[in-house]
């Protein structure tokens, strides 16, 4: 119940195309929901985050949607371009003092030119 | 601003030798902080985290130990390295409830 369970391993696309990849979950305690980016050799970092308050979310290019009932939430990527080729996590955690993250098992992204 | 630091960035030791990696946080007081490792491939898996100077809880057990003798400081550790403790190994702080901000990693080849 712990789980972050997402989708696809890997993903590749045209610049241009909008890669979508997918996060599921179980626990309903969950109520934050970050996506981070990571370039090889490179320690994540926050991408855009989301709360089961909010449907959708856009920062810049970058774009959340949610989904309460359905327990999912999706990353969606608009204009790709070759220099959002990185690996992608969803995560979630619960309001608590330790404030740890779940993760998921990360999407691998390639954007060809 | 806050910021983190991770060091050393590669480090290749043998089988059989101890490790010592650092972290520290600067610009914040009384963060949570967290090691993560990081096996060929992509998954971020949790070995402890910490919320207090002395506070370290495990989530797997294994070879490695942590340790937070100071407030801004968190420390992974092995008395004797294994093949297996290869990896990306991450440190992570955050304030409490949300959002984490991860080091820039350290890469460890035990061969």
């Amino acid at each position: 119940q712990q789980q972050v369970k997402q989708s696809p391993q890997s993903l590749i696309v045209q610049k241009g195309g909008i890669p979508i990849i997918n996060c599921a979950y179980e626990n309903t305690a969950f109520d934050y929901f970050p996506w981070y980016q990571q370039f090889p050799g490179k320690g994540p970092a926050l991408l855009i985050a989301i709360r089961p308050d909010v449907s959708e979310k856009k920062e810049g290019r970058f774009t959340i949607s949610f989904n309460k009932s359905a327990k999912q939430f999706s990353l969606h990527i608009m204009d790709s371009q070759p220099g959002d080729s990185a690996t992608y996590f969803c995560a979630a955690s619960m309001h608590s003092n330790t404030g740890k993250l779940i993760f998921g098992q990360g999407t691998t992204l390639q954007v060809k030119p | 601003s806050q910021t983190i630091h991770q060091w050393p960035a590669t480090l290749v030791q043998p089988v059989g030798s101890p490790l010592s990696l650092e972290c520290t946080v600067e610009g914040t007081s009384n963060p949570n902080l967290y090691w993560y490792r990081q096996a060929a491939g992509r998954g971020l898996q949790l070995l402890f985290y910490s919320v207090g100077i002395g506070q370290i809880s495990s989530e797997v057990p294994q070879n490695l130990s942590a340790s937070r003798p100071q407030d801004r400081q968190f420390i992974l550790s092995s008395k004797k390295l294994l093949l297996s403790d290869s990896g990306f190994y991450l440190c992570a702080w955050s304030p409490g409830a949300r959002g984490y901000t991860f080091g820039s990693g350290t890469r460890l080849t035990v061969v």
